[in-house]
């Protein structure tokens, strides 16, 4: 079964601590994004890749950094994590084209204390 | 940028009856898709529909696509209590980007 994984379901990290959050997917896909989802908002992009080693900024791309050193796997960098970060984190990959849908991982429930 | 927009907001319906939830949007798009997200959990891609496409079918899901109106519509037919969850609707964009814009969702509650 093909899958998208997130490290963790739920994380608590104190205030100016470096965070990272990890995605791996076993399907081989090209594109891999990071979303945070809040309510009353939707879901918002943070960053995306196309291909290892490159990355580009979605909507709300400060305070994040991303790193795609391998193809399956997409990592998300809270630098200095603040309380406005607590959120719902949303990995998804896609194979190329825009034309077959995401394919998400469970999500990761970040609080910042 | 929120392109997508449900409508409504929340839906509340008994088990068996069907459910109708709406989407709009504001540019041109490839292809709209519906996913469905439980409580807590990732979003499930349920459909995709093309723009050169009218209607589709997947199961007891139907959507149908206006593009001069810019929306969707899902229709859940006899619906059950594990349909229970939040619906958003996807688009991508015409300009060769493969990012999907995500709406904010319609909470769908089917009471037993």
């Amino acid at each position: 079964d093909v899958k998208v994984t997130q490290s963790s379901r739920y994380l608590v990290k104190r205030t100016g601590e470096k965070v990272f959050l990890e995605c791996v997917q076993d399907m081989d896909h090209e594109n891999m994004f990071w979303y945070r989802q809040d309510p009353g908002l939707g879901l918002r992009l943070i960053y995306f890749s196309y291909d290892v080693k490159m990355k580009e900024k979605g909507d709300i791309p400060e305070g994040y950094s991303v790193s795609r050193e391998k193809k399956e796997r997409f990592s998300l960098i809270l630098e200095s994590a603040s309380t406005n970060q607590t959120s719902m984190y949303l990995c998804a990959s896609s194979s190329p084209g825009g034309n077959y849908g995401y394919t998400f991982g469970s999500g990761t429930r970040l609080t910042v204390v | 940028s929120q392109q997508g927009e449900e409508d409504p907001q929340a839906l509340s319906i008994q088990e068996g009856e069907n459910a109708t939830m709406n989407c709009s949007y504001k540019t041109s798009i490839n292809n709209l898709q519906w996913y469905r997200q439980n409580s807590g959990r990732g979003l499930v891609h349920l459909i995709l529909i093309r723009s050169n496409e009218r209607e589709k079918h997947s199961g007891r899901l139907r959507v149908t696509l206006d593009t001069s109106k810019k929306s969707s519509s899902l229709l859940i037919t006899a619906s059950r209590a594990a349909d229970t969850a939040s619906y958003f609707c996807a688009t991508v964009a015409t300009s060769g980007t493969y990012k999907y814009i995500f709406g904010t969702g319609t909470r769908l509650k089917v009471l037993a």
